[in-house]
């Protein structure tokens, strides 16, 4: 079974400044996606950006990019210009590329890091 | 174009009764997972059903079951509730292929007193 690990329960960026939020997973499959959701307090889990395990470009998404480190198993999140609007709970989480019985696997979340944004 | 939905927002039960809550996918989804978030945790995948058939099921016991209609929309049903079934219960919709992105509901919020 798969898993993730979120290790900073909770950081905190001064408003325009640049953070960086930590994911590592476990896996034996070599065939994989990564997602980071952001959910703030109205509850929608909203999708950040995501990363095909065999892609080694680091997808980008305007202001959020990620470190995609797969020998290490590491996906980290880097959130530049940080804004107010950013304030959220991060969830790293991990999808299987294998298609079991039809549809698609169910996602692995990790239990997620509170971002703070300081004005 | 109207995103996935979920009903009801908010539910109030007592331990021992059965609720049922719902979900439309996303215009165009064929697929549908369930996930039951405690507070303060990450969402824990329950099961996906595709084609009208649950797919695949996490590690929840059989008092959690569900459907999927011919629309594509789906329900969650749980019997004979604990209180440890209070949570946010998540419907995510996406196309049935493994790399297709997710897309959440608002989430139905779950108390069992």
């Amino acid at each position: 079974a798969q898993t993730v690990t979120q290790s900073q329960p909770e950081m905190s960026v001064q408003e325009a400044e640049t953070v960086t939020l930590s994911c590592t997973y476990d896996t034996s499959e070599s065939d994989y996606y990564l997602f980071w959701y952001k959910q703030p307090p109205s509850r929608q889990m909203i999708l950040v950006i995501r990363q095909e395990a065999y892609k080694q470009q680091n997808a980008t998404e305007n202001r959020f990019s990620v470190n995609f480190q797969k020998a290490a198993k590491s996906f980290s999140l880097k959130i530049s210009d940080s804004q107010l609007g950013d304030a959220a709970m991060y969830f790293c989480a991990y999808r299987s590329a294998i298609r079991q019985g039809g549809g698609a696997d169910g996602l692995t979340f990790g239990k997620g890091t509170h971002l703070i944004i300081q004005p | 174009d109207a995103g996935v939905t979920q009903s009801p927002t908010h539910l109030i039960k007592t331990r021992g009764q059965q609720v049922t809550l719902r979900c439309s996918p996303k215009s165009g989804h064929d697929t549908v997972s369930w996930y039951q978030q405690a507070l303060g945790q990450g969402p824990q995948f329950i099961f996906q059903y595709y084609e009208e058939e649950e797919r695949q099921r996490g590690n929840f016991p059989d008092r959690f079951s569900g459907h999927q209609f011919p629309n594509y929309s789906s329900e969650l049903n749980v019997n004979a509730l604990l209180l440890g079934d209070s949570a946010l219960y998540l419907c995510a919709s996406s196309h049935g292929y493994p790399g297709e992105t997710q897309y959440f509901g608002p989430g139905t919020r779950l108390l069992v007193l």
